[in-house]
Order: structure tokens, then sequence, then C-alpha cells
């Protein structure tokens, strides 16, 4: 079954105690991106990748590092945690990032909710 | 920069009845993709319906439908004969220009459909 997996789902913890949530997809996608749900704001990306080793920031980085070591697997590493990335995380994955075909579509994780105390 | 944005942060509907869904969009790119996404309460992000900003004819799948107003920048979402599982909150995304990867979300909408 095609899919993206997010773990944990759930996860509380404390300001400046390293995490990582970790995202897979067997699709053999080449592109795979982060997003943080927070109510008012919507979805709104953190990190990209366009393939392996290849990544840039989305449009809310700040505080967050990736990796893309294999094309499986992206990784969301928070250093430090803060209050403030108390949010809802989503993992998301597709195949060609330069032009969506009648078929292609994005494929989203179960999401992660992160409580930072 | 895109911006997405739903105006109505709630709306709420009676079984078997009809509701409209308002998003607007601003770009300046002449090819994009637009979306509407259902997040019911388990959280999944699941895709409604899709439009091609190229085709003049409105998406439909089954009960949903869209009215794509490319000049006005506006794409709404009906639900036509609304059941009790269409209640969850309903995203409106944008994707295009130089990366269709990139999902560019509004604020959401959460809509109840009461029985």
């Amino acid at each position: 079954e095609a899919q993206v997996t997010q773990n944990p789902r759930y996860l509380i913890t404390v300001t400046g105690k390293k995490l990582t949530v970790t995202c897979s997809q067997n699709m053999n996608h080449e592109y795979m991106s982060w997003y943080r749900q927070d109510p008012g704001l919507g979805l709104r990306q953190i990190y990209y990748s366009m393939n392996v080793e290849v990544t840039d920031k989305g449009d809310v980085p700040e505080g967050y590092k990736v990796s893309r070591k294999e094309k499986r697997n992206f990784p969301l590493i928070l250093e430090s945690p803060s209050p403030n990335q108390t949010s809802l995380y989503f993992c998301a994955s597709t195949y060609s990032p330069g032009r969506i075909s009648s078929t292609d579509t994005q494929y989203f994780g179960p999401g992660t909710r992160l409580t930072v105390l | 920069a895109q911006t997405v944005t739903q105006s109505q942060p709630e709306m709420s509907v009676q079984e078997a009845e009809t509701v409209t869904l308002s998003c607007t969009y601003d770009t300046s790119e002449s090819n994009y993709y637009l979306f509407w996404y259902k997040q019911p309460p388990s959280r999944q992000m699941i895709l409604v319906i899709r439009q091609e900003a190229y085709k003049q004819q409105n998406a439909t799948e089954n009960r949903f439908s869209v009215n794509f107003q490319k000049a006005a920048k506006s794409f709404s979402l009906k639900i036509s004969d609304s059941q009790l599982g269409d209640t969850a909150m309903y995203f409106c995304a944008w994707a295009g220009g130089t990366s269709y990867g990139k999902l560019t979300f509004g604020q959401g909408t959460i809509l109840t459909v009461h029985p």
C-alpha cells in the first residue's frame, strides 16, 4: 500500500530537549516536505527536499533541521524545541516537483501532534 | 508570493442540503493548480478535488464541485446532498510556478453537518 508514515504520532516534551520526527514513504517519490498546521494559519511549509541530499527552506524554517540521506526518509529535527513549536506536523511527498501531471498528487502522513512544555 | 484566503472560519449545514465554501487566491503565475482538502477529526489530509487553471471546465467529483473564476481568482467548493461524514475542516490550496511540490494553504473552514 502506498503510504507516508510518521512517528511518533503524539509527543509531549520539554523546552530544549532535542527530538526527531521520522517520515518515510514507499512510493519512490523525489519530493518530500514538512508542514506545520496551526489554528487560523492553515498549513505552512517548513522545509522541503527535491531529492537525496537536496534540501531547502520553506516558509517557516526557523528552529528546524532536516536531512535527506535516503530517498525514502526525511526526518524533521528540533534541536532545541520551544513552546512556539507546539503544533501539528505533516510530512508529505509527491513524485515530481517540477510539474503535476493529471495523475500526480501529494501524499500526506497521518500527522504528529507535538506539545512543547 | 502566492496567498490563499478562506474568509469563512466556520460553516454549518443541515444534512441533505447544499453548502458552498469560499476561497480566493492571489498569484501572478499563469500555470497552476487549485485543490480542496478535507481534514476529518482523524487529522488525515484527504484530497477532495483538483482544478487545473488552464481548464475552463469546472471540476466535479460526485457530490463535490467547484466554481472556478480565474479572472476573479476565486475557487469555491460546493457540497451537494451534505452528509454527516462531510463534517471536517476544509482547506483550499494552490500549487504552481517553479515548484508544483509546494502547496500554499488557506486558513481552513470548519464545516459541521447537522442531522
